[in-house]
């Protein structure tokens, strides 16, 4: 299976504490990006990183990108409630052209 | 904007029986669109990529007779699940990418639920 892996499989933190979430990959890469689903619902884009970034920021996420170790992980500061979701990883191979490859994704609660 | 929508939500049927799920986007044009499934706390799992005014590529093990793929314009998809059985109970979802802008950035709908009784 192409599929990518996530872990923790399940995070659970109170509020205010920050949470981090690693992806690994197994393919080479053009773009990472990160989706949001609350239960039962669709997915939200987060963030997108391409192969040739470190790191890149939006409001309270931070995502970083290690391309030679073919890892990313995804933090959220000051973590609210609100961020109670599952959060999945997905790759792209090439720009405009492919598919997702989703990880396993990471089921994070926070407690207020 | 970027907005996707799915219809129905949910669906319950018969075991042998067809349903349709429709996929628009609202407000861009989407030449590609994709349709995944999901079971209960799992990743998705790419089924098939939709062209518009050409045939689906589906992914290896999806069978194409069972799910058929339509992309009649470019702002609707529709799947549609022939002969529903029990293990074709799943969340069913799209997502579109547009044809300006971000190209890589793929829009999701909310998904539809089926139940095969």
């Amino acid at each position: 299976s192409q599929q990518g892996e996530e872990d923790p499989q399940a995070l659970s933190i109170q509020e205010g504490e920050n949470a981090t979430m690693n992806c690994s990959y197994k393919t080479s890469i053009n773009n990472l990006q990160w989706y949001r689903q609350n239960s039962g619902r669709g997915l939200v884009h987060l963030i997108l990183i391409r192969s040739n970034e470190r790191e890149k920021h939006s409001g309270r996420l931070r995502v970083t990108l290690d391309t030679s170790k073919k890892s990313s992980s995804l933090l959220i500061t000051a973590s609210r409630a609100a961020d109670t979701a599952s959060y999945f990883c997905a790759t792209g191979r090439s720009y405009n052209t492919d598919k997702l490859i989703f990880g396993t994704g990471t089921r994070l609660q926070v407690f207020p | 904007g970027a907005v996707v929508s799915q219809h129905p939500s949910w669906v319950i049927c018969k075991s042998g029986t067809s349903v349709k799920i429709e996929c628009r986007s609202l407000d861009f044009q989407a030449t590609t669109m994709f349709w995944y499934r999901q079971f209960p706390k799992q990743s998705l799992m790419l089924m098939a990529t939709s062209n518009e005014g050409s045939k689906a590529t589906y992914e290896q093990g999806v069978e194409k007779d069972k799910f058929l793929i339509n992309h009649a314009s470019l702002t609707l998809s529709t799947l549609t699940v022939t002969s529903a059985h029990p293990e074709d109970s799943s969340f069913y979802i799209c997502s579109a990418r547009s044809d300006r802008g971000q190209r890589d950035t793929q829009y999701f709908g909310p998904g539809t639920r089926l139940t095969v009784l």
